[in-house]
Protein backbone atom coordinates (compact mmCIF):
# COMPACT_ATOMS: atom_id res chain seq x y z
CA UNK A 1 0.00 0.00 0.00
CA UNK A 2 1.01 3.61 -0.82
CA UNK A 3 2.26 5.80 2.14
CA UNK A 4 3.81 9.23 2.63
CA UNK A 5 5.30 10.28 6.08
CA UNK A 6 6.70 13.90 6.98
CA UNK A 7 8.02 12.95 10.27
CA UNK A 8 8.13 16.93 11.55
CA UNK A 9 4.65 18.40 12.48
CA UNK A 10 6.56 22.01 12.70
CA UNK A 11 9.38 23.49 11.07
CA UNK A 12 11.18 26.57 12.78
CA UNK A 13 13.12 28.55 10.71
CA UNK A 14 14.38 32.25 10.86
CA UNK A 15 14.27 34.41 7.82
CA UNK A 16 16.71 33.99 5.15
CA UNK A 17 17.99 30.72 6.51
CA UNK A 18 17.74 27.97 4.30
CA UNK A 19 15.20 25.19 4.78
CA UNK A 20 13.83 21.76 4.58
CA UNK A 21 10.77 19.99 4.85
CA UNK A 22 11.41 16.35 4.99
CA UNK A 23 9.38 13.66 3.27
CA UNK A 24 9.63 9.63 2.51
CA UNK A 25 7.48 7.71 1.02
CA UNK A 26 6.28 4.08 0.09
CA UNK A 27 4.81 2.85 -3.22
CA UNK A 28 4.97 -0.47 -4.62
CA UNK A 29 6.10 0.81 -8.06
CA UNK A 30 7.64 3.76 -9.47
CA UNK A 31 6.48 7.18 -7.74
CA UNK A 32 5.44 10.51 -8.81
CA UNK A 33 5.79 12.62 -5.98
CA UNK A 34 4.77 16.05 -5.35
CA UNK A 35 4.46 18.98 -3.01
CA UNK A 36 1.34 21.08 -2.06
CA UNK A 37 1.21 24.27 0.35
CA UNK A 38 -1.82 24.75 1.95
CA UNK A 39 -2.54 28.81 3.29
CA UNK A 40 -4.99 29.57 6.17
CA UNK A 41 -8.48 29.11 4.67
CA UNK A 42 -7.63 28.29 1.67
CA UNK A 43 -7.18 25.41 -0.28
CA UNK A 44 -4.13 23.31 -1.56
CA UNK A 45 -1.54 24.86 -4.37
CA UNK A 46 0.16 22.64 -6.02
CA UNK A 47 4.44 23.99 -5.75
CA UNK A 48 6.10 21.01 -7.99
CA UNK A 49 6.67 17.38 -8.84
CA UNK A 50 8.81 14.92 -9.74
CA UNK A 51 7.90 12.57 -13.01
CA UNK A 52 10.81 11.36 -13.99
CA UNK A 53 14.81 12.22 -14.87
CA UNK A 54 16.36 14.98 -13.24
CA UNK A 55 16.79 14.46 -9.32
CA UNK A 56 16.36 18.49 -8.20
CA UNK A 57 13.24 19.49 -9.10
CA UNK A 58 12.39 23.35 -9.24
CA UNK A 59 8.84 24.77 -8.60
CA UNK A 60 7.16 27.94 -7.54
CA UNK A 61 7.75 30.37 -5.15
CA UNK A 62 11.61 29.45 -5.10
CA UNK A 63 11.06 25.89 -3.86
CA UNK A 64 13.00 23.03 -5.09
CA UNK A 65 12.60 18.85 -4.01
CA UNK A 66 15.41 16.27 -4.04
CA UNK A 67 14.40 12.26 -5.45
CA UNK A 68 15.89 10.30 -3.39
CA UNK A 69 15.05 6.65 -4.66
CA UNK A 70 17.46 4.92 -2.32
CA UNK A 71 16.15 6.98 0.91
CA UNK A 72 12.59 6.83 -0.76
CA UNK A 73 12.77 10.30 0.01
CA UNK A 74 11.49 13.72 -1.75
CA UNK A 75 12.49 16.42 0.87
CA UNK A 76 11.56 20.32 0.03
CA UNK A 77 14.16 22.75 0.12
CA UNK A 78 14.50 26.33 -0.45
CA UNK A 79 17.81 28.34 -0.13
CA UNK A 80 16.97 31.21 1.91
CA UNK A 81 13.12 31.52 3.71
CA UNK A 82 10.40 34.09 3.93
CA UNK A 83 8.24 35.11 6.33
CA UNK A 84 5.70 34.51 3.74
CA UNK A 85 6.59 31.01 3.09
CA UNK A 86 4.75 30.51 6.50
CA UNK A 87 1.95 27.73 5.68
CA UNK A 88 0.97 23.92 5.84
CA UNK A 89 3.15 22.13 3.61
CA UNK A 90 2.02 18.65 2.43
CA UNK A 91 3.69 15.96 0.73
CA UNK A 92 1.82 13.29 -2.05
CA UNK A 93 2.44 10.02 -4.05
CA UNK A 94 0.77 8.44 -6.42
CA UNK A 95 2.01 5.02 -7.92
CA UNK A 96 3.18 4.97 -11.79
CA UNK A 97 2.82 1.67 -11.73
CA UNK A 98 -1.59 1.76 -11.98
CA UNK A 99 -2.83 3.15 -15.53
CA UNK A 100 -3.30 6.64 -16.14
CA UNK A 101 -6.72 7.39 -14.66
CA UNK A 102 -6.79 5.40 -11.68
CA UNK A 103 -4.34 4.93 -8.48
CA UNK A 104 -4.94 7.65 -5.66
CA UNK A 105 -2.74 10.92 -4.75
CA UNK A 106 -2.26 9.98 -0.61
CA UNK A 107 -0.64 12.92 1.36
CA UNK A 108 1.17 13.18 4.44
CA UNK A 109 -0.27 15.02 7.72
CA UNK A 110 1.44 18.18 6.48
CA UNK A 111 4.14 19.84 8.49
CA UNK A 112 3.55 23.21 9.35
CA UNK A 113 6.21 25.99 8.33
CA UNK A 114 7.00 28.86 10.50
CA UNK A 115 9.43 31.52 9.22
CA UNK A 116 10.15 34.18 11.86
CA UNK A 117 11.79 37.52 11.49
CA UNK B 1 -8.35 31.26 -15.97
CA UNK B 2 -10.76 31.06 -12.93
CA UNK B 3 -10.19 28.49 -10.33
CA UNK B 4 -12.07 25.53 -8.46
CA UNK B 5 -15.56 26.51 -7.35
CA UNK B 6 -17.19 25.89 -4.22
CA UNK B 7 -19.88 26.62 -2.65
CA UNK B 8 -20.56 26.77 0.55
CA UNK B 9 -17.58 27.87 2.06
CA UNK B 10 -18.97 27.10 5.73
CA UNK B 11 -21.90 25.12 6.64
CA UNK B 12 -22.95 23.83 10.19
CA UNK B 13 -25.53 21.78 10.60
CA UNK B 14 -27.25 19.15 13.34
CA UNK B 15 -26.27 15.62 13.51
CA UNK B 16 -28.44 13.64 11.66
CA UNK B 17 -29.05 16.58 9.01
CA UNK B 18 -28.55 16.10 5.29
CA UNK B 19 -25.86 18.71 3.75
CA UNK B 20 -24.87 19.22 0.03
CA UNK B 21 -21.51 20.51 -1.52
CA UNK B 22 -21.13 22.15 -4.75
CA UNK B 23 -18.15 22.07 -6.97
CA UNK B 24 -17.18 23.75 -10.55
CA UNK B 25 -13.79 22.69 -12.14
CA UNK B 26 -11.57 24.54 -13.96
CA UNK B 27 -12.74 24.81 -17.53
CA UNK B 28 -11.84 22.15 -19.95
CA UNK B 29 -10.92 19.73 -17.04
CA UNK B 30 -12.40 16.16 -17.28
CA UNK B 31 -11.09 14.66 -14.00
CA UNK B 32 -12.70 15.70 -10.48
CA UNK B 33 -12.09 14.87 -7.28
CA UNK B 34 -13.54 15.44 -3.82
CA UNK B 35 -11.43 15.01 -0.83
CA UNK B 36 -12.18 15.16 2.95
CA UNK B 37 -9.74 17.08 5.21
CA UNK B 38 -10.12 16.13 8.83
CA UNK B 39 -8.31 18.88 10.92
CA UNK B 40 -4.65 17.63 11.53
CA UNK B 41 -4.92 15.80 8.82
CA UNK B 42 -3.79 15.20 4.87
CA UNK B 43 -6.72 15.53 2.34
CA UNK B 44 -8.33 11.71 1.17
CA UNK B 45 -9.87 10.94 -1.68
CA UNK B 46 -13.43 10.44 -1.31
CA UNK B 47 -14.46 10.22 -5.23
CA UNK B 48 -13.15 10.53 -8.64
CA UNK B 49 -14.84 10.89 -11.64
CA UNK B 50 -13.40 11.02 -15.51
CA UNK B 51 -15.81 12.90 -17.01
CA UNK B 52 -19.00 11.96 -15.60
CA UNK B 53 -18.35 8.42 -14.49
CA UNK B 54 -16.27 7.33 -11.61
CA UNK B 55 -13.13 6.01 -11.47
CA UNK B 56 -12.77 5.24 -7.74
CA UNK B 57 -14.88 5.54 -4.78
CA UNK B 58 -13.46 2.47 -2.67
CA UNK B 59 -13.26 5.71 0.29
CA UNK B 60 -16.46 6.85 -0.19
CA UNK B 61 -19.09 5.96 2.86
CA UNK B 62 -21.33 5.25 0.51
CA UNK B 63 -24.67 4.35 3.49
CA UNK B 64 -24.59 8.13 4.04
CA UNK B 65 -22.16 9.85 1.44
CA UNK B 66 -22.96 10.36 -2.30
CA UNK B 67 -22.09 12.21 -5.01
CA UNK B 68 -22.92 12.90 -8.66
CA UNK B 69 -21.25 15.16 -11.81
CA UNK B 70 -24.16 15.26 -14.30
CA UNK B 71 -23.07 16.22 -17.86
CA UNK B 72 -19.43 15.94 -16.65
CA UNK B 73 -18.94 19.45 -15.70
CA UNK B 74 -20.08 20.61 -11.81
CA UNK B 75 -20.26 18.19 -9.49
CA UNK B 76 -22.71 17.76 -5.88
CA UNK B 77 -21.22 16.14 -2.84
CA UNK B 78 -24.02 14.75 -0.37
CA UNK B 79 -24.16 13.41 3.16
CA UNK B 80 -27.40 12.52 4.31
CA UNK B 81 -27.40 11.79 7.73
CA UNK B 82 -24.51 13.48 8.56
CA UNK B 83 -22.71 12.32 11.78
CA UNK B 84 -20.42 14.20 14.12
CA UNK B 85 -17.14 12.64 12.50
CA UNK B 86 -17.89 13.92 9.51
CA UNK B 87 -16.85 17.76 10.63
CA UNK B 88 -14.39 18.37 8.36
CA UNK B 89 -12.97 20.33 5.48
CA UNK B 90 -14.38 19.12 1.93
CA UNK B 91 -12.27 20.03 -1.50
CA UNK B 92 -12.96 20.14 -4.94
CA UNK B 93 -9.83 19.52 -7.14
CA UNK B 94 -9.82 19.20 -10.43
CA UNK B 95 -6.97 18.02 -13.14
CA UNK B 96 -6.56 18.38 -17.31
CA UNK B 97 -8.13 16.82 -19.91
CA UNK B 98 -6.14 13.75 -20.03
CA UNK B 99 -6.25 12.40 -16.47
CA UNK B 100 -3.07 11.27 -16.57
CA UNK B 101 -1.35 10.23 -12.98
CA UNK B 102 1.49 12.75 -13.24
CA UNK B 103 -0.87 15.72 -14.06
CA UNK B 104 -1.06 18.03 -10.80
CA UNK B 105 -4.49 18.40 -9.39
CA UNK B 106 -5.62 22.12 -8.90
CA UNK B 107 -7.87 22.68 -5.37
CA UNK B 108 -10.69 25.03 -4.76
CA UNK B 109 -11.14 26.85 -1.48
CA UNK B 110 -13.17 24.18 0.24
CA UNK B 111 -16.34 24.02 2.58
CA UNK B 112 -15.69 23.75 6.18
CA UNK B 113 -18.62 21.42 7.99
CA UNK B 114 -19.32 21.45 11.39
CA UNK B 115 -21.61 18.80 12.46
CA UNK B 116 -23.20 19.40 16.14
Amino acid sequence: AQSVAQPEDQVNVAEGNPLTVKCTYSVSGNPYLFWYVQYPNRGLQFLLKYITGDNLVKGSYGFEAEFNKSQTSFHLKKPSALVSDSALYFCAVRDRGRSSNTGKLIFGQGTTLQVKP
Amino acid sequence: EAGVAQSPRYKIIEKRQSVAFWCNPISGHATLYWYQQILGQGPKLLIQFQNNGVVDDSQLPKDRFSAERLKGVDSTLKIQPAKLEDSAVYLCASSSASGAAYNEQFFGPGTRLTVL
